[in-house]
Parts: C-alpha cells; sequence; structure tokens
C-alpha cells in the first residue's frame, strides 16, 4: 500500500523557517516524481512545487519562488520543502503528492498533509 | 501560466439526478503529438486529501464508479456524475499537468444534495 506521511508542520512567526518532510512507503520511490500542493483553511487547492525522480528537473509556484526550497533524498525515500521568510498567506495544509505514473501525470497519490500556521 | 476555470462555485442536485462540472482553460491543454488532454479531476470531502477520479480527460481511474464520467477536449471539459449519490457530496477541482509546471488548478466545484 502506497504511503505518504508528512511531518515538520506547526506555528512559526512571519519571516520564519520551517522545513517539511515527507516519508513515501509502498513504492518505488526513487522513480516517481514528487509534488507539493498547499490548501489555505477554507480556499482551494495551490500546487506549490514540482521535483522529478532524480531531482533533474524543479519547479515552482510565482507564489513561492525565491523563499521555498523543494529536495528528495531518494536514499530515505523522502521528500522535503524548506520554507523561508514565511508570510501569514503560507498558512496550509501542506500535502505531499506524488504523481500517478513515471511519465508526465498528475498526482495520483496523496499524503494526509500537515498543518503550517503562519502568525505572531 | 495556465489559468483554470470552473462553473458553477456551486450545485445542488437531487438524489440520483445528473450533475455537470464544467472546467475551462485559457489556453489548449491537448498535446497534438499524441491527442492526449493533460486534464484531470479530483474528488475532495471534508476533513480527507483530494482523490484522483480521471486523468487524460476521460480516462477512469481504478476503482472509480462508472457513474463519474469525463468528456471534453483541447480547452473545455465537463465532469459528470450521471447519479448523484450521498457519498459524492464533495469539492471537485479540476487540475491541467500540460508541459512544464506550475500545475494550475480550478477554483473548485461544490456539490451538495438538493
Amino acid at each position: 500500500e502506497v504511503q505518504l506521511v508528512e511531518s515538520g508542520g506547526g506555528l512559526v512567526k512571519p519571516g520564519g523557517s520551517l522545513r517539511l518532510s515527507c516519508a513515501g512507503s509502498g513504492f518505488t520511490f526513487t522513480s516517481y516524481s514528487m509534488n507539493w500542493v498547499r490548501q489555505a483553511p477554507g480556499k482551494g487547492l495551490e500546487w506549490v512545487s514540482f521535483i522529478s525522480s532524480s531531482s533533474s528537473y524543479i519547479y515552482y509556484a510565482d507564489s513561492v519562488r525565491g523563499r521555498f526550497t523543494i529536495s528528495r533524498d531518494n536514499a530515505k525515500n523522502s521528500l522535503y520543502l524548506q520554507m523561508n521568510s514565511l508570510r501569514a498567506e503560507d498558512t496550509a495544509v501542506y500535502y505531499c503528492a506524488r504523481d500517478r505514473d513515471y511519465s508526465t501525470s498528475p498526482v495520483g497519490q496523496w499524503g494526509q498533509g500537515t498543518l503550517v500556521t503562519v502568525s505572531s | 501560466d495556465i489559468v483554470m476555470t470552473q462553473s458553477p462555485d456551486s450545485l445542488a442536485v437531487s438524489l440520483g439526478e445528473r450533475a455537470t462540472i464544467n472546467c475551462k482553460s485559457n489556453q489548449s491543454v491537448l498535446d497534438s503529438s499524441n491527442n492526449q488532454n493533460y486534464l484531470a479531476w479530483y474528488q475532495q470531502k471534508p476533513r480527507q486529501p483530494p482523490k484522483l477520479l480521471i486523468y487524460w480527460a476521460s480516462t477512469r481511474e481504478s476503482g472509480v464508479p462508472d457513474r463519474f464520467s469525463g468528456s471534453g477536449s483541447g480547452t473545455d471539459f465537463t465532469l459528470t456524475i450521471s447519479s448523484l449519490q450521498a457519498e459524492d457530496v464533495a469539492v471537485y477541482y479540476c487540475q491541467q499537468y500540460y508541459g512544464t509546471p506550475p500545475r494550475t488548478f480550478g477554483q473548485g466545484t461544490k456539490v451538495e444534495i438538493k
């Protein structure tokens, strides 16, 4: 069974930093591209970042580019999101999400999410 | 960036009736080299992560009931629930995954029981 388990969320002050982690299991982690998708309270889904299986290709939403850094450690089956210069509008549930297939495809698997709250 | 716009924002449908959700992109998500539309639909129930329903605009994900169907091509797409069940109450999102990211979502459509 595919499992994606996020951790690292919490309360942080504006301007602060936080590092999210996602542990993948039940599939060959090294073969799949991964994403972070967030959802502000009561709002819709916002795609945040993408990383290819070998980390060769990395993309960000305009709203986080220059502040967030996605990375992965295939030896540890883990995905990360380093979030710096956090703002109130970054408050959201952050989902770790795996592409459905090896090639270009939509998200097929989602974690349960971790809540990040940016507030003074 | 490709902008996805869903309509309506919400709809109320009687049990057993048809529900139709539209999704429009501001540029084509059809790749003419493989004739595939890079468009997916997700269902999100309260306090749950989203669930993939449809990909390639019309391919149903394994385990998804056949009352869910997707159609459309290019810039205009539709998700149809042929006979609404109580368990279908949720918010539905379309998403494009054409070319390089960003992989933008529509704003969501809330489906309720009338």
